[in-house]
């Protein structure tokens, strides 16, 4: 099946530097990737939606210049946490929709970031 | 008011026995239903989706869904230890695939 890959698993970084999180679709082509970040006991809550080739669309209270997401192709999005912080502790998740008739998203691996 | 509500648990399980697991939501636009498994750390497992009214089964698992209650659930038949997790609900307002509204999920518990 189609399989959505998400780099780093794991990342710790210093509060004031900037993590780049990576997801790829390795056998079809993502024109959409829906970003999400869950914290501790608590559910994904959608942050933004990266489209290929155009800006993306950012969920009411996210901050744009701090979450930076890029689709430059049709298989990869990456998102940038710009001056992290350690409120922006938590895990990042992925997803992309193989084809507009298909009904199953299929996740990356997430991304479990660690501010110090 | 959430747009997708889930009681969090735990729900304790004998194994062996059903898991009843509800979840409603408040926008009557709501046109898909997702049930997802999540363990600690990982990412969500897609179970089963719905799109209509009545029950969907595959396996041990059986999806129900009543639009006219805004009200879907997730029955697992013959629980054994291995299913035990987070299980989130989710919603998408339009057909198909689209961003999804999840719950905050109902952690499982199924005990030998």
């Amino acid at each position: 099946g189609a399989v959505v890959s998400q780099h780093p698993s794991r990342v710790i970084c210093k509060s004031g530097t900037s993590v780049k999180i990576e997801c790829r679709s390795l056998d079809f082509q993502a024109t959409t990737m829906f970003w999400y970040r869950q914290f501790p006991k608590q559910s994904l809550m959608l942050m933004a939606t990266s489209n290929e080739g155009s800006k993306a669309t950012y969920e009411q209270g996210v901050e744009k210049d701090k979450f930076l997401i890029n689709h430059a192709s049709l298989t990869l999005s990456t998102l940038t946490v710009t001056s992290a912080h350690p409120e922006d502790s938590s895990f990042y998740i992925c997803s992309a929709p193989p084809g507009p008739e298909n009904t199953e998203a299929f996740f990356g691996q997430g991304t479990r970031l660690t501010v110090v | 008011q959430k747009e997708v509500e889930q009681n969090s648990g735990p729900l304790s399980v004998p194994e062996g026995a059903i898991a009843s697991l509800n979840c409603t939501y408040s926008d009557r636009g709501s046109q898909s239903f997702f049930w997802y498994r999540q363990y600690s750390g990982k990412s969500p497992e897609l179970i089963m989706f719905i799109y209509s009214n009545g029950d969907k089964e595959d396996g041990r698992f059986t999806a129900q869904l009543n639009k006219a209650s805004q009200y879907v659930s997730l029955l697992i038949r013959d629980s054994q230890p291995s299913d035990s997790a987070t299980y989130l609900c989710a919603v998408s307002k339009s057909g198909g695939y689209n961003k999804l509204i999840f719950g905050a999920g109902t952690r499982l518990a199924v005990h030998p």
